[in-house]
């Protein structure tokens, strides 16, 4: 069965300091990955997401997430974290050709403190 | 930037009534979607929706629900009998493709309070 683990239900990191949000994943066959975001009262927004060809993946906002076949994640990262990036963040992976749905994970609450 | 609409943002029902969840997705987008996210949990697939039809379904979307393209605007998300379990966020989204290498684009939600 797929399904998609985000390990830290908080993680809090000072202004201008580096951020990791954890994520792992299992499918049956190859995975496409994505990253979206939540904003108090908003939709989810799209980041960033793995198709196929380099590892790490750029995306809006200065995120940027590496995707580890062997490891079976893919981290969400940014070099130096604002106060603004404080919101919930959703890991969600497809299981190519097999489905047309994303299965999310259960997200991580970012706290960046000035 | 266009982006995927969805009315009401909150729905306040009682038990039993009939509720129609309405969405209007990106113009140029086929697939369709229904997401549900109870308050504290994950955020769940409930179906998808491609030329005039099902796609797939999970097992939350029973007789209960229902989906449908009225027009070349609107998709809806109707449940005929409200129960309190069905309390939740509803998100609608979008994509240019089924294929899953476009992401898909989601509207803000509408909150579903039964009571």
């Amino acid at each position: 069965a797929q399904s998609v683990a985000q390990p830290e239900d908080q993680v809090n990191v000072a202004e201008g300091n580096p951020l990791t949000v954890k994520c792992t994943y299992s499918v049956s066959g190859n995975p496409y990955l994505f990253w979206y975001v939540q904003y108090p009262n908003r939709g989810l927004q799209f980041l960033l997401k793995y198709i196929t060809g380099d590892n790490l993946v750029k995306g809006s906002y200065g995120f940027e997430a590496e995707f580890n076949k062997s490891q079976t994640s893919f981290h969400l990262k940014k070099p130096s974290a604002l106060v603004s990036d404080s919101a919930l963040y959703f890991c969600a992976v497809r299981d190519v050709g097999n489905t047309d749905k994303l299965i999310f994970g259960t997200g991580t609450r970012l706290q960046v403190f000035p | 930037e266009p982006e995927v609409t969805q009315t009401p943002s909150h729905q306040v029902t009682q038990m039993g009534q009939e509720v129609i969840l309405r969405c209007v997705p990106i113009s140029n987008h086929l697939y369709f979607y229904w997401y549900r996210q109870i308050l504290g949990q994950k955020v769940e697939f409930l179906v998808s929706f491609y030329n005039n039809e099902i796609s797939e379904k999970s097992e939350i979307f029973d007789d209960q629900f229902s989906v449908e393209r009225p027009d070349g605007s609107n998709f809806t998300l109707k449940i005929r009998s409200t129960k309190l379990e069905d309390s939740a966020m509803y998100f609608c989204a979008s994509s240019a493709d089924g294929q899953g290498v476009r992401e898909q684009f989601f509207g803000p939600g509408t909150r579903l309070t039964v009571l």
